[in-house]
């Protein structure tokens, strides 16, 4: 079993919708999570970061912890067809420097 | 965050030669920064960690003779792929810690090695 699970998709979503990203994990020592969005050929760009459980919101985007699951999501709201990436959920243990990666959704907004 | 720069952003080479690729951490003094390899479709996977001063620590399964990571100064490390077969092809990413409590990493934009 992976540390981190998340589903690799595609999802594909009219614009407009709300998009749900998940992601679970197994390892109860994790602490900062964090939410990454690459674009096709670049660099992963740091999207959210949150610390223990409960919600952080900026602009469209909201993540959430829930730390008795294990389960964090990404809720994108008014999806823009500029929002098309794959989504990469990452988390570490406090001090370890290391991210472990979920393998990335594949997320397509269509106009 | 941070801001991280890759040099070049592709590269194509003939099997059997060495390829350097360079990173740099434009904005913060990086005493860690951290290689990664992504194939098509595929997440990130963590190749080694590069330590200014010192030398890198690899990840489990990757070759240190032929992954050559120089960390000389705190805002460059490189990475040199040491006589390059087609199977090296890739894109390669590095990070730097964005210091202070929030240990995030901020990315480079990558570079996409060819070997043929």
């Amino acid at each position: 079993q992976k540390e981190v699970e998340q589903d690799p998709g595609p999802l594909s979503v009219p614009e407009g919708a709300i998009v749900s990203l998940n992601c679970t994990y197994s390892n109860s020592a994790f602490q900062y999570f964090m939410w990454y969005r690459q674009y096709s050929r670049k660099g992963p760009e740091l999207l959210m970061y949150t610390y223990s459980s409960g919600n952080k919101e900026d602009g469209r985007f909201t993540a959430q912890v829930d730390k008795s699951s294990k389960y964090i999501s990404l809720f994108i709201r008014d999806s823009q067809p500029s929002d098309s990436a794959t989504y990469l959920c990452a988390m570490s243990v406090r001090g370890a420097q290391k991210l472990v990666f979920g393998q990335g959704t594949r997320l397509t907004i269509n106009p | 965050g941070a801001v991280v720069s890759q040099h070049p952003s592709w590269v194509i080479c003939k099997s059997g030669t060495s390829v350097k690729i360079e990173c740099r951490s434009l904005d913060f003094q990086a005493t860690t920064m951290f290689w990664y390899r992504q194939f098509p479709k595929q997440s990130l996977m963590l190749m080694a960690t590069s330590n200014e001063g010192s030398k890198a620590t690899y990840e489990q399964g990757v070759e240190k003779d032929k992954f050559l990571i120089n960390h000389a100064s705190l805002t460059l490390s490189t990475l040199t792929v040491t006589s390059a077969h087609p199977e090296d092809s890739s894109f390669y990413i590095c990070s730097d810690l964005s210091g202070g409590a929030e240990e995030t990493q901020y990315f480079g934009p990558g570079t996409r090695l060819l070997v043929l």
